[in-house]
């Protein structure tokens, strides 16, 4: 039982490359989420899905895309990256929908945007 | 809308000295309450959590945390610190509506020196 994990560990880009955060969870959690977390302003949501085929806009969704094709993997898209999405990224699974049960997060990615 | 303000930035204490972390919290009926705690190059893990029922959670290491309905407070506690409590703690409250998303604080270094 892994968790919820993350790839890559580390990334840089250039502006405007694309590139895609990979998320997985082995727990069968139906609810995930994406967070990025910057200096001073906590974590802010992204995008979450609450099932396979469903999916939300957060707090600050501009400049990413999800999807939610099974309910392990929870891919955040970044198609056209710019230095102001430099951020740690954290990815959290939960188990049942409008619950209160503890969300469990991946160990991030640190993104740099050059 | 649901917010949370941790009133410190920085916390600096000795080791084996007390030590609290504020939170504040806006929240409409049902108020659903969280600490996680971030250590160095790490994703985020459960402390505690206030759901319902007695005011004084007991957490995980030690900590505990008191709900405060008249103050809107969810204040951390730990009486006696290690250095390895170094850290940063996020207080979060359930959002409204049935998605179970969380509203992060914006953090509280704990820094325990020897």
């Amino acid at each position: 039982n892994a968790g919820v994990t993350q790839t890559p560990k580390f990334q840089v880009l250039k502006t405007g490359q694309s590139m895609t955060l990979q998320c997985a969870q082995d727990m069968n959690h139906e609810y995930m989420s994406w967070y990025r977390q910057d200096p001073g302003m906590g974590l802010r949501l992204i995008h979450y899905s609450v099932g396979a085929g469903i999916t939300d806009q957060g707090e600050v969704p501009n400049g990413y895309n999800v999807s939610r094709s099974t309910t392990e993997d929870f891919p955040l898209r970044l198609l056209s990256a710019a230095p102001s999405q430099t951020s740690v990224y954290f990815c959290a699974s939960r188990g049942t929908r409008g619950s209160t049960d503890t969300q469990y997060f991946g160990p991030g990615t640190r993104l740099t945007v050059l | 809308a649901q917010s949370v303000t941790q009133l410190d930035s920085q916390v600096p204490v000795f080791e084996e000295a007390p030590v609290e972390l504020r939170c504040n919290y806006s929240s409409s009926v049902s108020v659903y309450l969280f600490w996680y705690v971030q250590y160095p190059n790490q994703g985020l893990q459960l402390l505690l959590k206030y759901l319902s029922g007695s005011t004084l959670v007991k957490g995980i290491n030690g900590f505990e945390a008191e709900f405060n309905k008249s103050q809107t407070s969810f204040h951390l506690r730990k009486p006696s610190v290690h250095i390895s409590d170094t850290a940063e703690y996020f207080c979060a409250v359930k959002g409204s509506g049935n998605t179970g998303k969380l509203i992060f604080g914006q953090g509280t270094t704990l820094q325990v020196k020897p």
